[in-house]
């Protein structure tokens, strides 16, 4: 039973066009929301991270969006590049916990 | 220069065999994990340890094997009982709790089963 359910599974957004990425969940014990973004051969390395106390975080082009109340949130990429092309998997955690669960991952392009 | 390494990058092996991938951090974390990656199936835990000499099951360990004799070092066996194990494998390590308990991690290792 997948924890986290990510979508779409794959997108293709214009040079300096928006990406979105949506993920839900149903287990409220979850505390802490990272995206992790990975290129082709490589290992995933943390993009941005939020927690349920706040429903926005913003790094540079990159916004996380939660909805506590409907148990989803979203990692929107404004403006974007071709460098932004990779896969992005959204992630969840219980509280107290140091496991992470994450979503099936979004294989994202962005054409110039 | 700190981080995670995983050797090798890539491992061929035959049916029947088992395999070693190794993954090796300087960070001084204390908690270290396995990872599957299959196609449109994300990131599957396999094994993770908080702590040396002792570890616990992930959601897909069966075929799997682990030890932790160190803090730094973490390998993972995958033996002949596993019967798909072709895929991309990922070792990460991260502090224990914390605000944020990122977890880093390694380049990973493509195992192909001939």
């Amino acid at each position: 039973q997948q924890q986290v359910k990510q979508s779409p599974q794959s997108l293709i957004v214009q040079k300096g066009g928006i990406s979105i990425i949506n993920c839900a969940y149903e287990n409220t014990a979850f505390d802490y929301f990272p995206w992790y973004q990975q290129f082709p051969g490589k290992g995933p390395a943390l993009l941005i991270a939020i927690r349920p106390d706040v429903s926005e975080k913003k790094e540079g082009r990159f916004t996380i969006s939660f909805n506590k109340s409907a148990k989803q949130f979203s990692l929107h990429i404004m403006d974007s590049q071709p460098g932004d092309s990779a896969t992005y998997f959204c992630a969840a955690r219980v509280g107290g916990a140091n496991n992470l669960f994450f979503g099936t991952g979004t294989r994202l392009t962005v054409i110039p | 220069d700190g981080g995670i390494t995983q050797s090798p990058k890539y491992l061929f092996r035959k049916e029947g065999q088992n395999v070693t991938l190794s993954c090796e951090q300087n960070l001084n974390h204390d908690a270290m994990y396995w990872y599957r990656q299959d196609p449109g199936q994300g990131l599957r835990l396999i094994y993770y340890s908080q702590i040396v000499n002792d570890f616990q099951k992930g959601d897909i360990a069966e075929g799997y094997s682990v030890s932790r004799e160190k803090k730094e070092s973490f390998p993972l066996t995958v033996t002949s009982a596993q019967k798909n194990p072709t895929a991309f494998y990922l070792c990460a390590s991260s502090i224990l709790g914390g605000a944020g308990n990122e977890q880093f991690f390694g380049p990973g290792t493509r195992l192909t089963v001939l």
